[in-house]
Formats: structure tokens, C-alpha cells, sequence
């Protein structure tokens, strides 16, 4: 059963027209995280969640936003999507582990694959 | 700031022989991963690893784990052509916020 879900997997939209993605975990996992990955490329960490404290990588442009409304669920608003933005987005969860306890690997979901035209 | 390192970044081989891929990386890391990727997919977990001298097995694939010398490597044994894909290394410490760190990747490509 799928632990970590992307809807949609695959999202076409139009230049300039926001457009939001979303996870959602029955893991109950406390770090939740937005990646972006293009074409032969590693995933670049966008940003994460710890518990509700919301974690933005330096080099993520303004115009990617996220949400976490609740444990499970947590969306990636991109406000005006450009052609560069076309990627794969992944979200990961993992439950943190403060040196002493043993903590839970991090699982990805199947990933959303972005198109801008 | 972690940085986790790999090499080769492309690695072509024939069937049938071993290959061995590196990751290092610069801080103390409470966990390492290894991870396939085939075109067009998500990330597919291969091993964790956790503590010093770790070591993890799966079919032709021995993942191994050197806390001291910051240094995980991904063993390949006789391969075959289902294994090739892009495999990433990837680390992640409390210390850092729980940030999990990639590598770039290695292609791998097994002729027949």
C-alpha cells in the first residue's frame, strides 16, 4: 500500500497560472519534504517541515510556496510557473530522531511530473 | 552545511563484471541511503544504513557504511542489464535539521 502520495502524477499547466501539488502521508511521519528534480539531475531540496516549523532552502525561488495544514498533508504552490520550472516534484517524509532514539528512514512518493506550456 | 559527494557520476560496464561507487560525505550523518531511479520514476529505496561498518546485501547490490572516514560505498557484483539505472546516495543528521542531502547520481549502464 502506498504510504506517501503525490496527486497528481502528471500536471500540465500554463505559463504564468499558479498551480499547487500535494502529499499526503498515513505514516505519520514529522518531516515532511518538497524536492525538485530535472532531467539528469540529484533532487534539489526546495524545503522541508519539522513537525509545523517551516524550513526554506536559501536558493528556493519566492515563487514556490508550501503548506502543512495538518501532519498528513502538505501542498507545493508554485505561484507563476516559467518553462524552467518544468520538473519532477517529490515529496518525502521521515520521522527525525534527535540522536538518541532510532527515528525512521525516509520514504518518496511516486512524484509529480510538472509541464509548463 | 552537509555536501554528499559521488563518483563515478557514469559508469558503463559489462555484464558479468564488479564495479564499486563511492559516496562521501563532509559531516557527521546519522543515516545513509542508497537509492534506483529508473527514467521518468521516483526514488526507490535500496539500503539504510546507520551505524559504522553497516553492511547491507540485496541480490548483487552490498551497501557498506564508514562513519570515520565519511565514506558509504555501493558494491556491484556480476552485473546484469535490469540493474542499469541512476542510483543517488543520500544523507540526512538531526544536526542539520533533519535536511536530507543528495548526491548527484551515478548512471549506471550494463552492456550485454
Amino acid at each position: 500500500d502506498a504510504m506517501v502520495i503525490q496527486n497528481p502524477r502528471y500536471q500540465v499547466t500554463q505559463f504564468g497560472k499558479p498551480v499547487t501539488l500535494s502529499c499526503s502521508q498515513t505514516l505519520n511521519h514529522n518531516v515532511m519534504y518538497w524536492y525538485q528534480q530535472k532531467s539528469s539531475q540529484a533532487p534539489k531540496l526546495l524545503f522541508h517541515y519539522y513537525d509545523k516549523d517551516f524550513n526554506n532552502e536559501a536558493d528556493t525561488p519566492d515563487n514556490f510556496q508550501s503548506r502543512r495544514p495538518n501532519t498528513s498533508f502538505c501542498f507545493l504552490d508554485i505561484r507563476s510557473p516559467g518553462l524552467g520550472d518544468a520538473a519532477m516534484y517529490l515529496c518525502a517524509t521521515s520521522r527525525d530522531f534527535t540522536g538518541t532514539g532510532s527515528g525512521t528512514e525516509a520514504f518518496f512518493g511516486q512524484g509529480t511530473r510538472l509541464t509548463v506550456v | 552545511e552537509l555536501k554528499v559527494e559521488q563518483n563515478p557520476l557514469f559508469l558503463s560496464m559489462q555484464e558479468g563484471k564488479n564495479y564499486t561507487i563511492y559516496c562521501n560525505y563532509s559531516t557527521t550523518s546519522d543515516r545513509l541511503y542508497w537509492y534506483r531511479q529508473d527514467p521518468g520514476k521516483s526514488l526507490e529505496s535500496l539500503f539504510v544504513l546507520l551505524s559504522n561498518g553497516a553492511v547491507k546485501q540485496e541480490g548483487r547490490l552490498m551497501a557498506s557504511l564508514d562513519t570515520k572516514a565519511r565514506l558509504s560505498t555501493l558494491h556491484i557484483t556480476a552485473a546484469v542489464h535490469d540493474l542499469s539505472a541512476t542510483y543517488f546516495c543520500a544523507v540526512d543528521t538531526w544536526r542539520d535539521g533533519n535536511k536530507l542531502v543528495f548526491g548527484a547520481g551515478t548512471i549506471l549502464r550494463v552492456k550485454s
